[in-house]
């Protein structure tokens, strides 16, 4: 079976540090990795994927994931944070024989304060 | 959320009511989806739909059906609700290896 964890139910950072927002996977084969962000009241919306390739994916305002294939980690960042990156980040993964699905894990809600 | 459409935004039912939930892309794909989210839980699939007229179960169907009369129009219908059919339900269109979303539907049953 194929699934992604985000340990942390909440992440805290202050407004211009790093962020860090952690996903683990578990795919029998090369994954396709995703990040979705929600904020409130809204539908999720797309932030960057991993299919193959490099190993650092930039995606949409400002952020990367970096794919490790040893530890099984599909890790969001930014270099700085913003207030208005406060939201609830998702990590999904494709299944490998079924593109019609999608293995989502249960949120991280990023609290950036000023 | 430009492309998928859902109505209502919210609603309120007493167990056992029916109603339907509606979804529209106008974006011209295929494949269209019904997610329910609830709080620690991510988002699990209901039913999805490849193409006009198929329709497969996704993660957590019991309680739902769905209707792909046309490849702009996905459907979601509960028959007979359940309080623990309380969530908020999204519905999706696939474009390239990604999902767009509706701004969903918040569901009560009482």
């Amino acid at each position: 079976a194929q699934s992604v964890a985000q340990p942390e139910d909440q992440v805290n950072v202050a407004e211009g540090n790093p962020l860090t927002v952690k996903c683990t996977y578990s795919v029998s084969g090369n994954p396709y990795l995703f990040w979705y962000v929600q904020y409130p009241n809204r539908g999720l919306q797309f932030l960057l994927k991993y299919i193959t390739g490099d190993n650092l994916v930039k995606g949409s305002y400002g952020f990367e994931a970096e794919f490790n294939k040893s530890q099984t980690s599909f890790h969001l960042k930014k270099p700085s944070a913003l207030v208005s990156d406060s939201a609830l980040y998702f990590c999904a993964v494709r299944d490998l024989y079924n593109f019609n699905k999608f293995y989502f894990g249960s949120g991280t809600k990023l609290n950036v304060k000023p | 959320n430009a492309g998928v459409t859902q109505t209502p935004k919210f609603q309120v039912l007493k167990t056992g009511q029916s109603m339907t939930l509606q979804c529209a892309q106008d974006m011209n794909h295929n494949s269209m989806y019904w997610y329910r989210q609830d709080p620690g839980m991510g988002l699990r699939l209901i039913y999805y739909s490849a193409s006009e007229g198929t329709t497969d179960k996704g993660e957590v169907p019991n309680g739902y059906n769905v209707s792909r009369l046309n490849k702009r129009e996905f459907s979601l219908r509960l028959e007979s609700a359940a309080p623990s059919q309380t969530s908020v339900y999204f519905c999706a269109q696939q474009e390239g290896n990604g999902y767009t979303f509706g701004s969903g539907t918040r569901l009560t049953v009482v």
